[in-house]
């Protein structure tokens, strides 16, 4: 079956880097997502990888191995508003997006 | 780019009375379009997508419909909710023409069945 693992929560102190990691199993595969989602908004797209390898985008960095099937997100110089949850989908074979469940951060001052 | 129109913004139900939900897209024409749900803490579930006019998917048997009247609406209907049905209601579509493109949502429509 088609499967995507996240953790459901995590800490971190405002300013420092946290990575969240997302592991997926699917038919085929056409890409990663992540989206950012705040508390009682619509998730918003983060970033896309379907090749190998880390992609910068600013304060954020995702990372894709498809031999692993495994991704990360990487929040840097954290800041009080990356409270949020991170939501991971795959996108298989007919194009179709598997979503996990989402990552809630809780950024600390 | 397109912009995504969903109304309600909030909506209080009770049990048993009928839903209609709207949503209609700006700025693209013939975009694939979908109806997510999304429950308390919980990650994104497909409910209907469809294609192109009167064209519809629908992914999880349940007592929802979905209907496509114009290129641009997509309508989530129910005859009678079920407390079940709470949750975070959102539509989308593609934000570009290829079949990678990231997804774009509507500010979405919070439903609480009573």
């Amino acid at each position: 079956g088609q499967n995507i693992d996240q953790p459901t929560e995590m800490t971190a102190t405002e300013g420092a880097i946290v990575q969240i990691n997302c592991t997926y199993q699917t038919s085929g595969f056409n890409g990663l997502f992540w989206y950012q989602q705040h508390a009682g908004e619509a998730p918003t797209f983060l970033s896309y990888n379907v090749l190998d390898g880390l992609e910068e985008k600013g304060r954020f960095s995702s990372f894709l191995s498809r031999s692993k099937g495994y991704s990360y997100l990487l929040l840097k110089e954290l800041q009080m508003k990356d409270s949020a949850s991170y939501l991971c989908a795959a996108m298989d074979s007919n194009y179709q997006l598997i979503w996990g469940a989402g990552t809630k951060l809780i950024i600390k001052p | 780019s397109q912009t995504i129109h969903q109304w309600p913004a909030t909506l209080v139900q009770p049990v048993g009375s009928p839903l209609s939900l709207e949503c209609t897209v700006e700025g693209t024409s013939n975009p694939n379009l979908y109806w997510y749900r999304q429950a308390a803490g919980r990650g994104l579930q497909l409910l209907f997508y469809s294609v192109g006019i009167g064209q519809i998917s629908s992914e999880v048997p349940q007592n929802l419909s979905a209907s496509r009247p114009q290129d641009r609406q997509f309508i989530l209907s129910s005859k009678k909710l079920l407390l079940s049905d709470s949750g975070f209601y959102l539509c989308a579509c593609p934000g570009g023409g290829s079949d990678n493109s990231p997804l774009h949502f509507g500010n979405g429509t919070r439903l609480t069945v009573t």
